[in-house]
Protein backbone atom coordinates (compact mmCIF):
# COMPACT_ATOMS: atom_id res chain seq x y z
CA UNK A 1 0.00 0.00 0.00
CA UNK A 2 1.09 3.36 -0.97
CA UNK A 3 2.22 5.71 1.99
CA UNK A 4 2.96 9.08 1.74
CA UNK A 5 5.26 11.03 4.29
CA UNK A 6 5.65 14.71 4.83
CA UNK A 7 8.11 15.71 7.78
CA UNK A 8 8.52 18.38 9.41
CA UNK A 9 4.19 19.02 10.04
CA UNK A 10 5.26 23.05 10.37
CA UNK A 11 7.87 24.88 9.75
CA UNK A 12 8.85 28.88 10.45
CA UNK A 13 10.85 30.28 8.66
CA UNK A 14 11.92 34.71 7.97
CA UNK A 15 10.81 36.38 5.14
CA UNK A 16 13.17 36.03 2.25
CA UNK A 17 14.72 32.58 2.82
CA UNK A 18 14.87 29.75 0.29
CA UNK A 19 13.23 27.06 1.54
CA UNK A 20 13.12 22.67 0.59
CA UNK A 21 9.74 20.80 1.29
CA UNK A 22 10.06 17.45 1.17
CA UNK A 23 7.76 14.53 0.52
CA UNK A 24 8.68 10.48 0.75
CA UNK A 25 6.82 7.91 -0.88
CA UNK A 26 6.82 4.41 -0.20
CA UNK A 27 6.54 2.62 -3.79
CA UNK A 28 8.17 4.06 -6.46
CA UNK A 29 5.52 2.89 -8.89
CA UNK A 30 4.17 6.12 -9.72
CA UNK A 31 2.06 7.84 -12.71
CA UNK A 32 2.92 10.72 -11.45
CA UNK A 33 3.35 13.42 -8.07
CA UNK A 34 1.43 16.86 -7.75
CA UNK A 35 2.27 19.23 -5.08
CA UNK A 36 -1.00 21.42 -3.59
CA UNK A 37 -1.27 24.46 -1.70
CA UNK A 38 -4.01 24.63 0.91
CA UNK A 39 -5.31 28.33 2.71
CA UNK A 40 -7.04 27.91 6.14
CA UNK A 41 -10.45 27.50 5.24
CA UNK A 42 -10.09 26.88 1.58
CA UNK A 43 -9.76 24.07 -0.77
CA UNK A 44 -6.42 22.81 -2.23
CA UNK A 45 -4.81 24.43 -5.58
CA UNK A 46 -2.28 22.48 -7.63
CA UNK A 47 0.65 24.22 -8.12
CA UNK A 48 2.73 21.61 -10.11
CA UNK A 49 2.35 18.08 -11.33
CA UNK A 50 5.62 16.15 -12.38
CA UNK A 51 5.00 12.97 -14.36
CA UNK A 52 7.05 9.51 -13.43
CA UNK A 53 8.94 10.50 -16.51
CA UNK A 54 10.58 14.00 -15.34
CA UNK A 55 13.08 15.07 -13.12
CA UNK A 56 11.82 18.76 -11.95
CA UNK A 57 8.95 21.12 -12.85
CA UNK A 58 8.89 25.04 -12.33
CA UNK A 59 6.52 27.61 -12.43
CA UNK A 60 8.01 31.28 -10.81
CA UNK A 61 9.58 30.94 -7.58
CA UNK A 62 8.64 27.36 -6.90
CA UNK A 63 10.72 24.22 -8.20
CA UNK A 64 9.74 20.44 -7.50
CA UNK A 65 11.92 17.98 -8.23
CA UNK A 66 11.42 14.08 -8.26
CA UNK A 67 13.59 11.23 -7.60
CA UNK A 68 11.24 7.77 -8.40
CA UNK A 69 14.31 5.51 -7.46
CA UNK A 70 14.62 7.18 -3.87
CA UNK A 71 11.34 7.58 -3.31
CA UNK A 72 11.32 11.79 -2.87
CA UNK A 73 10.48 14.72 -3.98
CA UNK A 74 11.11 18.48 -3.15
CA UNK A 75 9.43 21.36 -3.08
CA UNK A 76 12.11 24.55 -3.43
CA UNK A 77 10.70 27.82 -2.49
CA UNK A 78 13.11 30.84 -3.45
CA UNK A 79 13.04 33.93 -1.57
CA UNK A 80 9.61 33.37 0.58
CA UNK A 81 7.16 35.36 0.99
CA UNK A 82 4.53 36.03 3.92
CA UNK A 83 1.90 35.35 1.26
CA UNK A 84 3.42 31.83 1.16
CA UNK A 85 1.63 31.05 4.58
CA UNK A 86 -0.20 28.20 3.53
CA UNK A 87 -0.24 24.41 3.89
CA UNK A 88 1.88 22.18 1.44
CA UNK A 89 0.60 19.02 0.28
CA UNK A 90 2.34 16.02 -1.61
CA UNK A 91 0.59 13.59 -3.31
CA UNK A 92 1.27 10.54 -5.39
CA UNK A 93 -0.34 8.92 -8.35
CA UNK A 94 -0.08 5.23 -8.62
CA UNK A 95 -0.46 3.53 -11.66
CA UNK A 96 -3.26 1.40 -12.96
CA UNK A 97 -5.17 2.95 -10.04
CA UNK A 98 -7.60 5.42 -11.81
CA UNK A 99 -6.00 8.49 -11.11
CA UNK A 100 -6.49 7.86 -7.50
CA UNK A 101 -4.41 10.54 -5.50
CA UNK A 102 -2.55 9.11 -2.14
CA UNK A 103 -2.06 12.77 -0.01
CA UNK A 104 0.79 13.28 2.58
CA UNK A 105 -0.37 14.89 5.71
CA UNK A 106 0.65 18.27 4.51
CA UNK A 107 3.20 20.94 6.02
CA UNK A 108 2.51 23.87 7.75
CA UNK A 109 4.72 27.00 6.44
CA UNK A 110 4.63 30.02 8.37
CA UNK A 111 6.58 32.68 6.78
CA UNK A 112 7.42 35.73 9.06
CA UNK A 113 7.87 39.22 8.40
CA UNK B 1 -16.19 28.97 -15.98
CA UNK B 2 -16.62 28.41 -11.87
CA UNK B 3 -15.16 25.05 -11.65
CA UNK B 4 -15.99 22.73 -8.85
CA UNK B 5 -18.87 23.97 -6.82
CA UNK B 6 -19.98 22.52 -3.69
CA UNK B 7 -22.99 23.13 -1.45
CA UNK B 8 -23.63 23.39 1.46
CA UNK B 9 -20.53 24.79 2.76
CA UNK B 10 -21.39 24.59 6.11
CA UNK B 11 -24.24 21.96 7.68
CA UNK B 12 -24.66 20.79 11.43
CA UNK B 13 -26.32 16.89 11.87
CA UNK B 14 -27.62 15.89 14.41
CA UNK B 15 -26.99 11.70 15.13
CA UNK B 16 -28.84 9.46 12.75
CA UNK B 17 -30.11 12.77 10.24
CA UNK B 18 -29.59 11.94 6.68
CA UNK B 19 -28.03 14.28 3.94
CA UNK B 20 -26.70 14.83 0.68
CA UNK B 21 -23.45 17.40 -0.43
CA UNK B 22 -23.96 18.55 -3.32
CA UNK B 23 -21.33 18.88 -5.91
CA UNK B 24 -20.85 20.25 -9.80
CA UNK B 25 -18.14 20.73 -11.81
CA UNK B 26 -17.91 22.22 -15.34
CA UNK B 27 -14.91 21.33 -16.88
CA UNK B 28 -16.11 18.51 -18.72
CA UNK B 29 -14.08 16.12 -16.61
CA UNK B 30 -14.41 11.91 -16.97
CA UNK B 31 -13.53 11.71 -12.99
CA UNK B 32 -14.63 12.99 -9.99
CA UNK B 33 -13.58 12.06 -6.22
CA UNK B 34 -14.77 12.99 -2.94
CA UNK B 35 -12.25 13.36 -0.16
CA UNK B 36 -12.76 13.80 3.99
CA UNK B 37 -10.10 15.94 5.73
CA UNK B 38 -9.90 15.54 8.99
CA UNK B 39 -7.54 17.98 11.67
CA UNK B 40 -4.09 17.26 11.20
CA UNK B 41 -4.74 14.68 8.76
CA UNK B 42 -4.18 14.33 4.95
CA UNK B 43 -7.05 13.47 2.65
CA UNK B 44 -8.59 9.95 2.52
CA UNK B 45 -10.52 9.20 -0.82
CA UNK B 46 -14.60 8.12 0.33
CA UNK B 47 -15.82 7.45 -3.74
CA UNK B 48 -14.82 7.98 -7.03
CA UNK B 49 -16.26 8.04 -10.44
CA UNK B 50 -14.37 7.47 -13.54
CA UNK B 51 -17.40 8.94 -15.57
CA UNK B 52 -21.59 8.54 -15.91
CA UNK B 53 -22.95 5.38 -14.56
CA UNK B 54 -19.53 4.35 -12.79
CA UNK B 55 -18.86 4.49 -9.19
CA UNK B 56 -16.38 2.77 -7.39
CA UNK B 57 -15.27 2.54 -3.30
CA UNK B 58 -12.27 4.34 -1.52
CA UNK B 59 -10.24 3.87 0.91
CA UNK B 60 -13.10 4.90 3.56
CA UNK B 61 -16.30 4.18 2.06
CA UNK B 62 -18.21 3.21 4.98
CA UNK B 63 -21.41 5.75 5.97
CA UNK B 64 -21.59 7.23 2.73
CA UNK B 65 -23.39 6.51 -1.32
CA UNK B 66 -22.57 7.81 -4.26
CA UNK B 67 -24.27 8.23 -7.77
CA UNK B 68 -23.09 10.01 -11.05
CA UNK B 69 -26.27 10.42 -13.41
CA UNK B 70 -24.62 13.28 -15.28
CA UNK B 71 -20.94 14.19 -16.00
CA UNK B 72 -21.38 17.26 -14.16
CA UNK B 73 -22.64 15.98 -11.21
CA UNK B 74 -21.65 13.67 -7.89
CA UNK B 75 -23.36 13.80 -4.90
CA UNK B 76 -22.31 12.35 -1.78
CA UNK B 77 -25.08 11.01 0.66
CA UNK B 78 -24.13 10.27 4.15
CA UNK B 79 -27.21 7.88 6.02
CA UNK B 80 -27.46 8.04 9.65
CA UNK B 81 -24.89 10.71 10.47
CA UNK B 82 -22.51 9.74 13.21
CA UNK B 83 -19.90 11.88 15.12
CA UNK B 84 -17.04 10.28 13.37
CA UNK B 85 -18.47 12.01 10.13
CA UNK B 86 -17.23 15.27 11.86
CA UNK B 87 -15.09 16.16 8.77
CA UNK B 88 -14.51 19.12 5.79
CA UNK B 89 -15.69 17.05 2.42
CA UNK B 90 -13.83 18.19 -0.49
CA UNK B 91 -14.93 17.26 -3.88
CA UNK B 92 -12.71 17.11 -7.30
CA UNK B 93 -12.57 16.53 -10.95
CA UNK B 94 -9.70 15.73 -13.18
CA UNK B 95 -9.10 14.01 -16.86
CA UNK B 96 -7.09 10.82 -16.63
CA UNK B 97 -3.76 11.07 -15.12
CA UNK B 98 -4.15 15.04 -15.11
CA UNK B 99 -4.34 17.55 -12.61
CA UNK B 100 -7.37 17.37 -10.06
CA UNK B 101 -8.96 19.99 -9.32
CA UNK B 102 -10.67 21.15 -6.13
CA UNK B 103 -14.18 22.23 -4.73
CA UNK B 104 -13.85 24.87 -1.78
CA UNK B 105 -15.09 22.46 0.93
CA UNK B 106 -17.83 21.31 3.16
CA UNK B 107 -17.61 21.99 6.55
CA UNK B 108 -19.56 19.33 8.29
CA UNK B 109 -20.39 18.72 12.13
CA UNK B 110 -22.55 15.62 13.31
CA UNK B 111 -23.52 16.35 16.87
Amino acid sequence: KQEVTQIPAALSVPEGENLVLNCSFTDSAIYNLQWFRQDPGKGLTSLLLIQSSQREQTSGRLNASLDKSSGRSTLYIAASQPGDSATYLCAVQVTGANSKLTFGKGITLSVRP
Amino acid sequence: NAGVTQTPKFRILKIGQSMTLQCTQDMNHNYMYWYRQDPGMGLKLIYYSVGAGITDKGEVPNGYNVSRSTTEDFPLRLELAAPSQTSVYFCASSYPKETQYFGPGTRLLVL
